[in-house]
């Protein structure tokens, strides 16, 4: 079962904001969201996580709806060094991640 | 400080053949979990261990068996090997086991079944 859906593919130009839509209706109270990104021929690297409210760190932006089965990723300012696969992930039981598919993100000099 | 390391990077097999990969976490992590990556889809939960002890196990045949040892570093075995067990295997560590633990994921082990 897919826990998470994502689109396939999207593209931004470089400089400009990205949000990265993710939805998850089977979330139940207790899992967390968290978002990984994925370079070619590597492991997933962290982006952000949260439980129910919005979430800031340096690198992105996580805003989760209130019903919390959907949230956004966003990229303020987006570089050529984010173009990755991004993984909207549910953490369903103490560190066991149920990843999605995942969204390519080309960015466009 | 060095992050989490998987051995060997590649490996070749045949049908049938049994594989053992390994993986060390990061200095002072002491949750290990496995997941298998198929080309082209996310990663799938295999294994999560805690303090040596299985603490989750997803979806995956009796085949696959895993252990982690005192100093935490851990190990998947997959026996008689089919052709569909070609993916990468990604090892990662968590300083402990809780809701909300970040993960730091190695670079993968990628098998190459024949």
């Amino acid at each position: 079962d897919a826990k998470t859906t994502q689109p396939n593919s999207m593209e931004s130009n470089e400089e400009e904001p990205v949000h990265l839509p993710c939805n998850h209706s089977t979330i139940s109270g207790t899992d967390y969201i968290h978002w990984y990104r994925q370079l070619p021929s590597q492991g997933p690297e962290y982006v952000i996580h949260g439980l129910t409210s919005n979430v800031n760190n340096r690198m992105a932006s996580l805003a989760i709806a209130e019903d919390r089965k959907s949230s956004t990723l966003i990229l303020h300012r987006a570089t050529l060094r984010d173009a990755a696969v991004y993984y909207c992930i549910l953490e369903l039981a103490g560190n066991q991640f149920y990843f999605g598919t995942g969204t390519s993100l080309t960015v466009i000099p | 400080d060095a992050g989490v390391t998987q051995s060997p990077t590649h490996l070749i097999k045949t049908r049938g053949q049994q594989v053992t990969l390994r993986c060390s976490p990061i200095s002072g992590h002491k949750s290990v979990s496995w997941y298998q990556q198929v080309l082209g889809q996310g990663p799938q939960f295999i294994f999560q261990y805690y303090e040596k002890e299985e603490r989750g196990r997803g979806n995956f045949p009796d085949r696959f068996s895993a252990r982690q040892f005192p100093n935490y570093s851990s190990e998947l075995n997959v026996n008689a090997l089919l052709l569909g067990d070609s993916a990468l295997y990604l090892c990662a560590s968590s300083l402990v086991l809780g809701w909300g633990e970040t993960q730091y994921f190695g670079p993968g082990t990628r098998l190459l079944v024949l």
